[in-house]
């Protein structure tokens, strides 16, 4: 079955790090760029960055301020988010997206929630 | 940053409806364009891309047009599945998507 199953969401104190990742199975993950987006409570979709498949690309999304940072590993068909420095604003549900063509996402994982709060 | 502002936020209608959501984009991104619906507690579906190519899957109510600014996301006549949140999605500078659009029952 083609899926992405992302993990490693939960609880964190404000100022905390936190690193999720992305199982991905059914297809080649090694030939697709990937996404993450994410979405607060009630709120709507955030573009959060992109990895492409190679990893030569990556782009992040100005609000981040340098504090996530993508990565993936294509032997084990897993990528990651690494959250840094996290504050309320960060509490969403985080899902990975497989990217076709460019960066438009037709695949999606679950989601993992993260929460930022003392 | 190029921002997408959709309208209206939230749209009554009934069952057989045509339902039209619109998409601006604050600066031109030809058809870097897609659409996802999105029901709660579901990750988002696409939907279409590059403004009018539907999803393979997609039944064909659904439509897309516009390039450059202005979009629409077209439900030719509305059927039960598809009371959810629909969000657009520009990629001609990175992604920034909608604040999304609600469609609930009359």
């Amino acid at each position: 079955e083609v899926q992405l199953v992302e993990s490693g969401g939960g609880l964190v104190k404000p100022g905390g790090s936190l690193r999720l990742s992305c199982a991905a199975s059914g297809f080649t993950f090694s030939t697709y760029s990937m996404n993450w987006v994410r979405q607060a409570p009630g709120k709507g979709l955030e573009w959060v960055s992109f990895i492409s498949f190679s990893s030569s690309q990556i782009y992040y999304a100005d609000s981040l301020k340098g504090r996530f940072t993508i990565s993936r590993d294509n032997a084990k068909n897993l990528l990651f988010l690494q959250m840094n420095s996290l504050t309320a604003d960060d509490t969403a549900v985080y899902y990975c997206a497989r990217v076709k063509g460019q960066l438009w996402s037709d695949l999606w994982g679950q989601g993992t929630l993260v929460t930022v709060s003392s | 940053d190029i921002q997408m502002t959709q309208s209206p936020s939230t749209l009554s209608a009934s069952v057989g409806d045509r339902v039209t959501i619109t998409c601006r984009a604050s600066q031109s991104i030809s058809s870097w364009l897609a659409w996802y619906q999105q029901k709660p507690g579901i990750a988002p579906k696409l939907l279409i891309y590059k403004a009018s190519t539907l999803e393979t899957g997609v039944p064909s109510r659904f439509s897309g047009s516009g390039s450059g600014t202005e979009f629409t996301l077209t439900i030719s006549s509305l059927q039960p599945d598809d009371f959810a949140t629909y969000y657009c999605q520009q990629y001609s500078s990175y992604s920034t998507f909608g604040q999304g659009t609600k469609v609930e029952m009359k």
